[in-house]
């Protein structure tokens, strides 16, 4: 089983519509949760950072951690064609020693 | 200028060859990394560094070697390259405190 799993779509949405991309986790000793977004042919970017649980919004980003669960998620309000890329998640244990990321979810947004 | 740069953007190189791919960064951080993209499996680490004297190998450091060269620098090599190293290439900094990655433009790699 690997430590983080992603679903890697592809996921298609009309623009406008809320989208909301997933990650599960096994390992409980990780604190620091991260949404890198990656266009095509570029580098990935960091787009989100969490630590421990709760939510955090920056604009039209929303970033959930629930670490009962073991489970995180991003939420793209409004979607835009813009959108349209890959988001990958990330997860760091205690002590910031490596982090560990998920394969990725390919997003579609339509005009 | 951008903070984490990759020399080369694209290369093809033939079978047995040796190449070098080179990072070097502007943003101070002790870390560095070496990934390798391929579609379907995501980012696969091949070795990382924390400082300058510490070089770590990742989950598929097979066929590769890196040299730190400086804080700044960190190169990746191919000793004999083979058709299935063929892929995406990315460097990578990263802070002490939470790993936060800065990730470098990418080479892309074709070994025929």
């Amino acid at each position: 089983q690997k430590e983080v799993e992603q679903d890697p779509g592809p996921l298609s949405v009309p623009e406008g519509a809320i989208v909301s991309l997933n990650c599960t986790y096994s390992n409980s000793a990780f604190q620091y949760f991260m949404w890198y977004r990656q266009y095509s042919r570029k580098g990935p970017e960091l787009l989100m950072y969490t630590y421990s649980s709760g939510n955090k919004e920056d604009g039209r980003f929303t970033a959930q951690v629930d670490k009962s669960s073991k489970y995180i998620s991003l939420f793209i309000r409004d979607s835009q064609p813009s959108d349209s890329a890959t988001y990958l998640c990330a997860m760091v244990n205690t002590g910031g020693f490596k982090t560990i990321f998920g394969a990725g979810t390919r997003l579609f947004v339509k005009a | 200028d951008a903070d984490v740069t990759q020399t080369p953007r694209n290369r093809i190189t033939k079978t047995g060859k040796r190449i070098m791919l080179e990072c070097s960064q502007t943003k101070g951080h002790d870390r560095m990394y070496w990934y390798r993209q391929d579609p379907g499996l995501g980012l696969r680490l091949i070795y990382y560094s924390f400082d300058v004297k510490d070089i770590n190998k990742g989950e598929i450091s097979d066929g590769y070697s890196v040299s730190r060269q400086a804080q700044a620098k960190f190169s990746l090599s191919l000793e004999s390259a083979i058709p299935n190293q063929t892929a995406l290439y990315f460097c990578a900094t990263g802070t002490s405190d939470t790993d936060t990655q800065y990730f470098g433009p990418g080479t892309r790699l074709t070994v025929l």
